[in-house]
């Protein structure tokens, strides 16, 4: 079984501050983990994935994640908010091998950046 | 290439009734799946495949048919439409080679049930 918890259901950042989203994750089987984000009225958009190697990850539009086994965390941060990044954000996820389709998701955490 | 195409968009149901959400594509994925977005839930899998002639229950299956005569296509079936399946459903697809490397997701179809 596997499950996903995201702290905060809501986050609020100035532009240009640190952006810090929090996932936990539990899992029987190595994880295969992944953040999506959601514009208003779109589907969801692969920012960043951990499956196997280095821990730290890098996706697009300047996001990052840390995979750490230790406290089953995959935190998504950004060094500086844009006003674009204002969406919806989902952390997920999967085993390998025949399980790896199966995804389960967080809850998401929606991020409002200020002026 | 037009990735993963889904019909409607908007859909308002009477209660009893039955519809056919469609979903489509045009990458060669094997896995495809149904998930139902409502609001601080996430996304839940409904049903998936692994593959043209198999499919398995996700999460929250009941109430829904799929079937995958192809590939490309993965329909979701609501057999007797109820107010508790008003939601934003999404189909997604992925390549068995290269795992871990995401779903590719639909824009999603907006079901209101009255």
């Amino acid at each position: 079984a596997q499950s996903v918890t995201q702290l905060g259901s809501h986050v609020s950042v100035s532009e240009g501050a640190l952006v810090l989203l929090r996932c936990n994750y539990s899992s029987s089987v190595p994880p295969y983990l992944f953040w999506y984000v959601q514009y208003p009225n779109q589907g969801l958009q692969l920012l960043l994935k951990y499956t196997t190697g280095a821990t730290l990850v890098k996706g697009i539009n300047g996001f990052e994640a840390e995979f750490k086994k230790s406290e089953t965390s995959f935190h998504l941060t950004k060094p500086s908010a844009h006003m674009s990044d204002a969406a919806e954000y989902f952390c997920a996820v999967s085993g390998g091998g025949t399980s790896y389709g199966k995804l389960t998701f967080g809850q998401g955490t929606i991020l409002t950046v200020h002026p | 290439n037009a990735g993963v195409t889904q019909t409607p968009k908007f859909q308002v149901l009477k209660t009893g009734q039955s519809m056919t959400l469609q979903c489509a594509q045009d990458m060669n994925h094997e896995y495809m799946s149904w998930y139902r977005q409502d609001p601080g839930m996430g996304l839940r899998l409904i049903h998936y495949s692994v593959g043209a002639g198999i499919t398995d229950q996700g999460e929250v299956p009941n109430g829904y048919n799929v079937s995958r005569s192809t590939t490309e296509d993965f329909p979701l079936r609501l057999l007797s439409a109820a107010p508790s399946q008003t939601s934003v459903y999404f189909c997604a697809s992925i390549p068995t080679a290269g795992q871990g490397n995401g779903y590719t997701f639909g824009s999603g179809t907006r079901l209101t049930v009255v």
